[in-house]
């Protein structure tokens, strides 16, 4: 099974702040790897897929980079309504897989 | 626009059952993969299980394996999920999900969720 693991488990910024969230996988994952936003009472959202590709609808503050074992989610300006939970999932093997999550707070 | 209702969820006892429902809309079902995803309350996101589109393969996580089933009926566009033998720790609120495409098994919409509840 693969795990992810997610760091940090908390970032505290501001709005405009550049945010920088980290996804490692246990094993070599090649570029199978997403990203997703989860608001209080809402449904995810699916922000990235395959490392660097934005959703549709995704603005462009969003980016994705990486390989193999090591992810990065940027923000690269904060808005209010990107303080919210991110998770990484990774699509290489079954059984599919979510990162533990980093809380963007203010 | 893509819909994606679930229904089916409630309180049930340890070593009951549950049949979840998802009706999906706006789209067109059956050349979707389509997933179910869980959190469990203060918990992160739990993949559950997949119905493939190619071939009508399914795919369970570890936790669930032998005791869910997922299925699907096209002509009626909905996915359900068969819960038996359910357990305090599969408590949750239950996503239906559609897949990006026939099979990236990326999660691209999803539904509100159906709280699913077991205590005794």
């Amino acid at each position: 099974e693969i795990v992810l693991t997610q760091s940090p488990a908390t970032l505290s910024l501001s709005p405009g702040e550049r945010a920088t969230l980290s996804c490692r996988a246990s094993e070599s994952i090649g570029h199978h790897l997403a990203w997703y936003q989860k608001k209080p009472g809402q449904a995810p959202r699916l922000l990235m897929y395959a490392v660097s590709r934005r959703a549709a609808g995704i603005a462009a503050r969003f980016s994705g980079s990486g390989t193999e074992t090591h992810f990065t989610l940027t923000i690269s300006s904060l808005e209010p309504e990107d303080f919210a939970l991110y998770y990484c999932q990774q699509r290489k093997d079954w059984p599919l897989s979510f990162g533990g999550g980093t809380e963007v707070e203010i | 626009e893509v819909q994606l209702v679930e229904s089916g969820g409630g309180l049930v006892q340890p070593g009951g059952s549950l049949r979840l429902a998802c009706a999906a809309s706006g789209f067109t079902f059956d050349i979707y993969t389509m997933h179910w995803v869980r959190q469990a309350p203060g918990k992160g996101l739990e993949w559950v299980a997949t119905f493939s589109a190619a071939g009508g393969s399914t795919y369970y996580g570890d936790s669930v394996k032998g005791r869910f089933t997922i299925s699907r009926d096209t002509s009626k566009s909905t996915l359900y999920l068969q819960m038996n033998s359910l357990r305090a720790e599969d408590a949750a609120l239950y996503y239906c999900v559609k897949d990006l495409s026939g099979g990236d098994n990326y999660f691209d919409f999803w539904g509100q969720g159906t709280l699913v509840t077991v205590s005794s």
